[in-house]
């Protein structure tokens, strides 16, 4: 099984540039989440989904929009990409419906923005 | 707000003594709490877990433990080995589809 795969792994932005950042779940999986990584700061959740078609922000939302089309994928688009937006993203994705279960991440995406 | 806290950046312990990292959180409504390790440019695996409705679990070397009067939870890891050495992150759920993390522990064994 590939469970969480996230792509690209690495990408470098000038500022003011658009990307999107995609994230894949072989689980069938109801829940979605899109996570940050600062030094110092831990993960923090941007955006999750608790099924397809569904999004809700989480505590870091700002600059960030996601969509949920298909229930394996989960996007996370940068419109306008800022300095600020330099990190480490991960995805993770949980079949939902039980509160007592873990959430499944991807490697992470190395975002760089200059 | 850190709701969820983990005071020690960072640990080093001798190969075979017991690792303790230790996670305090604000929220009372968290009722599940879980550990998750992490190495050098990958995701987060789950490590253990456990219920607000116990105190204790166990799974191999690893014992979580949960005070929830002091809402503190640590994680005992007896004996460590260097393949133990990581970043562990404390993480809690509330009610709601949230789960909230810690800043991180760099545990380093030292063999």
């Amino acid at each position: 099984n590939a469970g969480v795969t996230q792509t690209p792994k690495f990408r470098v932005l000038k500022t003011g540039q658009s990307m999107t950042l995609l994230c894949a779940q072989d689980m069938n999986h109801e829940y979605m989440y899109w996570y940050r990584q600062d030094p110092g700061m831990g993960l923090r959740l941007i955006h999750y989904s608790v099924g397809e078609g569904t999004t809700a922000k989480g505590e870091v939302p700002d600059g960030y929009n996601v969509s949920r089309l298909k229930k394996q994928n989960f996007l996370l688009g940068l419109e306008s990409a800022a300095p600020s937006q330099t990190s480490v993203y991960f995805c993770a994705s949980e079949p939902g419906g039980d509160p007592n279960t873990e959430a499944f991440f991807g490697q992470g995406t190395r975002l760089t923005v200059v | 707000d850190q709701q969820v806290k983990q005071n020690s950046p960072s640990l080093s312990v001798q190969e075979g003594r017991i690792s303790i990292l230790n996670c305090d959180y604000t929220n009372s409504m968290f009722d599940y709490f879980l550990w998750y390790k992490k190495y050098p440019a990958e995701g987060p695996t789950f490590l253990i877990s456990i219920s607000s409705i116990k105190d204790k679990n166990e799974d191999g070397r690893f014992t979580v433990f949960l005070n929830k009067s002091a809402k503190h939870l640590s994680l005992h890891i007896v004996p460590s080995q260097p393949g133990d050495s990581a970043v562990y992150f404390c993480a809690a759920r509330d009610t709601g589809n949230q789960f909230y993390f810690g800043t991180g522990t760099s545990l380093t064994v030292i063999p």
